[in-house]
């Protein structure tokens, strides 16, 4: 199986601030990668597919690149709704799997 | 709107089991594969299966193979989750999410508000 280690697990930020969550593969996944992102007592939401695509009606502050067993995203301008867990998920081959989730806090 | 419904969730006690179902509305049910993920308490995702668009293709995340079993049923705009030989570390929030294409390894683009399941004796 194909391990997603996250990092950080959390990181403390403030309003305006720019944000990076990295993700690396245990093997090369491509551009198999998507980004989620999850608020207290909701189910995660898509932001990013395939690597870099961002998903229909995400801010264009979130973005992400990488391939193969590195991967990013990154919040240009953090903002008060930004602050919540994303996780990365790599859906190269089967069984898909999730990073251990970055939870984004309040300094 | 897409609108994914989960139900069947409750408490059960090791080696029972539970049919968990999604009620899924707002899109075209059988263009799209399916995929049932799992959260513990304050843990992170844990992908437990997914389905392709005909039923042609279907996976199984490592704890729950021999165990689980997903089916859909594109008549009725459903997907079903049948957990059988349940285990304490089963208990999570069972999410039902829509694959954003036809083949099971698609990304999830929606998700319902889950259904819990705790099992325990």
């Amino acid at each position: 199986d194909i391990q997603m280690t996250q990092s950080p697990s959390s990181v403390s930020a403030s309003i305006g601030d720019r944000v990076t969550i990295t993700c690396r593969a245990s093997q090369g996944v491509s551009n198999w990668l998507a980004w989620y992102q999850q608020k207290p007592g909701k189910a995660p939401k898509l932001l990013i597919f395939a690597a870099s695509s961002l998903q229909s009606g995400v801010p264009s502050r979130f973005s992400g690149s990488g391939s193969g067993t590195d991967f990013t995203l990154t919040i240009s301008t953090l903002q008060p709704e930004d602050f919540a867990t994303y996780y990365c998920q790599q859906t190269d081959s089967f069984p898909l799997t999730f990073g251990g989730g970055t939870k984004v806090e309040i300094k | 709107e897409v609108q994914l419904v989960e139900s069947g969730g409750g408490l059960e006690q090791p080696g029972r089991s539970l049919r968990l179902s999604c009620a899924a509305s707002g899109f075209t049910f059988d263009d799209y594969a399916m995929h049932w993920v799992r959260q513990t308490p304050g843990k992170g995702l844990e992908w437990v299966a997914g389905i392709s668009w005909n039923s042609g293709h279907i996976e199984y995340g490592d704890s729950v193979k021999g165990r689980f079993t997903v089916s859909r049923d594109n008549a009725k705009n459903s997907l079903y989750l049948q957990m059988n030989s349940l285990r304490p570390d089963d208990t999570a929030l069972y999410y039902c999410a829509k694959g954003s294409s036809l083949v099971a390894s698609s990304v999830t683009d929606a998700w319902g508000k889950g259904t819990t399941v705790v099992v325990s004796s």
